[in-house]
């Protein structure tokens, strides 16, 4: 049981929108910078957004991130075929004194 | 060029401990700041949040393992160590060790590839 929920699975055609939602407490999200990973088949996690919102030098700017409150929110906007993968959202969690991850969401682009 | 690289048994059995070693490349943990993390997958699963050392030499780990776990830094190898004791069947996944972002939050930004540890008798 992930301290973080996601969603499962989000579907969408190719150039659309889809949003991948986040959700925790005031012990993580609420009071830490949220970020998020992309794990391609086979591949090590690439972390996508850092610091809620800011995106790494090689994220295009399709992927995009937002926080309020205990939620964050991951939008990939014209979708590709390459998007397909799994996508983690993670935070640190006061309380814990630990990261925490999100139990990932399988992106498939139809 | 910041690497990092995973290296250790492939296979281990119900109860033995498993040592991980990630040879850092291009940054050191003597450097304020500096931290480096590991994390899992185990098949067909979410990651997992293991554990941090930092270059002040402060140690963080997941509460539900904490009891299995150390890590510990060897500068002058530039190499961090995960050991974790009485491995089970569970416990197969692949291993990553990264390196923690500077901007602040406790991300990772680096990551080595991973290596795949296999529990069974």
């Amino acid at each position: 049981q992930s301290v973080l929920t996601q969603p499962p699975s989000v579907s969408a055609a190719p150039r659309q929108k889809v949003t991948i939602s986040c959700s925790g407490s005031s012990s993580n999200i609420g009071n830490n910078y949220v970020f998020w990973y992309q794990l391609l088949p086979g591949t090590a996690p690439k972390l996508l957004i850092y610091a809620n919102n800011k995106r790494p030098s090689g994220t295009p700017d399709r992927f995009s991130g937002s926080k309020s409150g205990t939620s964050a929110t991951l939008d990939i906007t014209g979708l590709q075929t390459g998007d397909e993968a799994d996508y983690y959202c993670g935070t640190w969690d006061s309380s814990l004194s630990a990261g925490v991850f999100g139990g990932g969401t399988k992106l498939t682009v139809l | 060029q910041i690497t990092l690289k995973e290296s250790g048994p492939t296979l281990v059995k119900p109860t033995q401990t498993l040592t991980l070693t990630c040879t850092l490349s291009g940054f050191s943990l003597n450097t304020r700041g500096v931290g480096v993390g590991w994390v899992r997958r185990p098949p067909g699963k979410a990651l997992e949040w293991l554990a941090l050392i930092v270059w002040d030499d402060n140690k963080y780990y997941s509460p539900s393992l904490k009891s299995r776990l150390t890590i510990a830094k060897d500068t002058s190898r530039n190499q961090v160590v995960l050991t974790m004791t009485n491995m089970d069947p569970v416990d197969t996944a692949t291993y990553y060790c990264a390196h923690r972002g500077s901007y602040g939050g406790n991300y990772f930004d680096y990551w080595g590839q991973g290596t795949l540890v296999t529990v069974s008798s």
